[in-house]
């Protein structure tokens, strides 16, 4: 079966820190792959997605970027965080893009 | 109007009720329609996808009205267990195979004993 890994569960940086998150799927191959951010009181923004290794799209412009160094890891950073980049990040899978997506933990960032 | 709108709620029902919720859609060239659900503080978890002819799942019963354009998500003998933020998601063809989905903010469902 397959699995999702994301880590941190929770994570307070300072503004102007570095980030690196990390997203991990197993027990399938070739998956889409997608970062979201839930912030308090909005739905899920899909920030960016990937089809293929070194594929990367934007959703939305933003302080942040994405990377997918192998075909079932998907990397989001930022060089410099801002206090609005604090939410709820999720990564997710799918088989299909855009079709059933199943979700990772989350990672819970607060930057002060 | 919103591309994906649902009642806030919170829908406070006794255990045993039967509830419902809808979700209504402005774009009438959507083609997918899912219902997931959503823990305090935790991640989206699939519960149904919806599909033209409606489907059901246990106690759980999701509805597509193209014509209205709304799906619907029926709990049948809520349990405290179903407590949770239900979200409704709509995909469409944005141009050629980019397919985009749309999330709604999702209805707040509180089983009580």
């Amino acid at each position: 079966s397959q699995t999702i890994h994301q880590w941190p569960a929770t994570l307070v940086q300072p503004v102007g820190s570095p980030l690196s998150l990390e997203c991990t799927v197993e027990g399938t191959s070739n998956p889409n792959l997608y970062w979201y951010r839930q912030a308090a009181g909005r739905g899920l923004q899909l920030l960016f997605y990937s089809v293929g290794i070194g594929q990367i799209s934007s959703e939305v412009p933003q302080n942040l970027s994405a990377s997918r160094p192998q075909d079932r890891q998907f990397i989001l950073s930022s060089k410099k965080l801002l206090l609005s980049d604090s939410g709820f990040y999720l990564c997710a899978w799918s088989r299909v893009r855009n079709t059933e997506a199943f979700f990772g933990q989350g990672t819970r960032l607060t930057v002060v | 109007r919103k591309e994906v709108e649902q009642d806030p709620g919170p829908f406070n029902v006794p255990e045993g009720a039967t509830v419902a919720f809808n979700c209504t859609y402005s774009n009438s060239a959507s083609q997918s329609f899912f219902w997931y659900r959503q823990d305090c503080r935790k991640e989206p978890k699939l519960l149904m996808s919806v599909y033209s002819s409606g489907n059901e799942d246990g106690r759980f019963t999701a509805q597509l009205n193209r014509a209205s354009q709304y799906i619907s998500l029926l709990i049948r003998d809520s349990k405290l267990s179903d407590s949770a933020t239900y979200l409704c998601v709509v995909g469409y063809l944005r141009d050629g195979n980019n397919r985009k989905l749309i999330w709604g903010l999702g209805t707040s469902l509180a089983v009580n004993p």
